[in-house]
């Protein structure tokens, strides 16, 4: 069974730009979830879908937007680029279970520079 | 609010000695408790969880985690060490009313020969 993959694996922006990333979860995985990771803040949660339906977000200001697509694949979108959003972005998929007890598989992170 | 603590922000063991890497957690229902590993440039990989049930958790690659309810703690513990155990090691905690998974700072291990 393919892994989480996430598109593209680097990219490099310049600041007030605005990008989109892509995520595909592992077959019949339906709940997709974002994190920032910095060496600064650690794993920070962005967002979880379920259904094409945000089910939960994180502490982001609103240039951070995602959806869900009915193949429950995802897309982040990031606009007005500062130079601090430059970070690691991961997706991870997981099974929905009723209180969330599967755990997720992360993709390799789409590398995110902004100069 | 949940949140998740690992003390140290690195753990540094020879090859072939027991390593433990610690985690204390805080939720205001009961918690689900994951471990995850990250190699360099990779994403994050799932080694163990807990759920309910016996408190000694079995993972992958020879980890194990003790789940402490009254001391909030699942610390993650492998009996020998190897070099290729080097690597980021993440505590998360969901609550059972949350979608959220918030994760530690991480705690780097280092395995000597």
């Amino acid at each position: 069974k393919a892994g989480v993959t996430q598109t593209p694996r680097y990219l490099i922006k310049t600041r007030g730009q605005q990008v989109t990333l892509s995520c595909s979860p592992i077959s019949g995985h339906r709940s997709v979830s974002w994190y920032q990771q910095t060496p600064g803040q650690g794993l920070q949660f962005l967002f979880e879908y379920f259904s094409e339906t945000q089910r939960n977000k994180g502490n982001f200001p609103g240039r951070f937007s995602g959806r869900q697509f009915s193949n429950s694949r995802s897309e982040m979108n990031v606009s007005t680029l500062e130079l601090g959003d430059s970070a690691l972005y991961l997706c991870a998929s997981s099974l929905y279970t009723s209180g969330g007890a599967n755990e997720q598989f992360f993709g390799p992170g789409t590398r995110l520079t902004v100069l | 609010a949940q949140s998740v603590a690992q003390p140290e922000d690195q753990v540094n063991v020879a090859e072939g000695n027991p390593l433990t890497v610690k985690c204390t957690y805080s939720v205001s229902g009961n918690p689900y408790l994951f471990w995850y590993v990250q190699y360099p440039n990779r994403g994050l990989q799932f080694l163990l969880k807990y759920i309910t049930g016996d408190n000694l958790v079995k993972g992958s690659y020879g980890f194990e985690a003790e789940f402490n309810k009254s001391q909030t703690s699942f610390h993650l513990k492998k009996p020998s060490a190897l070099v290729s155990d080097s690597a980021l090691y993440f505590c998360a905690v969901r609550d059972t009313n949350d979608y959220k998974l918030s994760f530690g700072a991480g705690t780097t291990v280092t395995v000597r020969a």
